[in-house]
């Protein structure tokens, strides 16, 4: 079936200082690929999305870029800031599914001044 | 601006006790879905419905039921609630993204905290 792995964290960085968080994936067919936001307190929040290879989905600084031959869409942000600080959920959608979304356990950030 | 909206946000169980959350959407989506999410697991899917009158098992369907009896709501019962059911749920939903169109967002509700002691 269809898996999702991610860096596990919790990730705790400086303003300013370089994100990337892990997520690797196996799924039939051709994926979609997400990464979703959960900020304290809140529901989920998509942040951005790819649905072919070597897509780039960018939302707020964030970027993910779809790489099919290492099956992974790593997220990444230049420059972090207080108000990141929430836990990142790496999900796709299966090839064989127009709906169902399987996701990686979540990883949390910190962000300190 | 509604979007997907969750009653209770907060709810305490005794063990055994039966309750529904509710989730209704305004957008006119077709598909509906509720998970649970517990630490260290991500989220989970417990059931989802791909319209009206129509409902399937995710991967932890034990001990919730569903029913869609109109497009805009979804509720998720429990019967007899029991400790292990104590999590945080979300209901989700989203457009039919048709036989060629892409994969469509889903839309979460703020989430139930439940508690069942």
């Amino acid at each position: 079936g269809d898996s999702v792995t991610q860096m596990e964290g919790p990730v705790t960085l400086s303003e300013e200082a370089f994100l990337t968080i892990n997520c690797t994936y196996t799924a039939t067919g051709y994926p979609s690929l997400f990464w979703y936001v959960q900020y304290p307190g809140e529901g989920l929040q998509l942040l951005l999305k790819a649905t072919k290879a070597d897509d780039k989905g960018s939302n707020k600084g964030f970027e993910a870029t779809y790489r099919k031959e290492t099956t992974s869409f790593h997220l990444e942000k230049g420059s972090v800031q207080v108000s990141d600080s929430a836990v990142y959920f790496c999900a796709l959608i299966g090839g064989g599914s127009n709906y169902k979304l399987t996701f990686g356990k979540g990883t949390l950030l910190t962000v300190n001044p | 601006n509604a979007g997907v909206t969750q009653t209770p946000k907060f709810q305490v169980l005794k063990t055994g006790q039966s309750m529904t959350l509710q989730c209704a959407q305004d957008m006119n989506h077709e598909y509906m879905s509720w998970y649970r999410q517990d630490p260290g697991m991500g989220l989970r899917l417990i059931h989802y419905s791909v319209g009206a009158g129509i409902t399937d098992q995710g991967e932890v369907p034990n001990g919730y039921n569903v029913s869609r009896s109109t497009t805009e709501d979804f509720p998720l019962r429990l019967l007899s609630a029991a400790p292990s059911q104590t999590s945080v749920y979300f209901c989700a939903s989203s457009y039919s993204p048709g036989t060629s169109g892409p994969k469509n967002i889903q839309y979460f509700g703020a989430g139930t905290r439940l508690s069942v002691l």
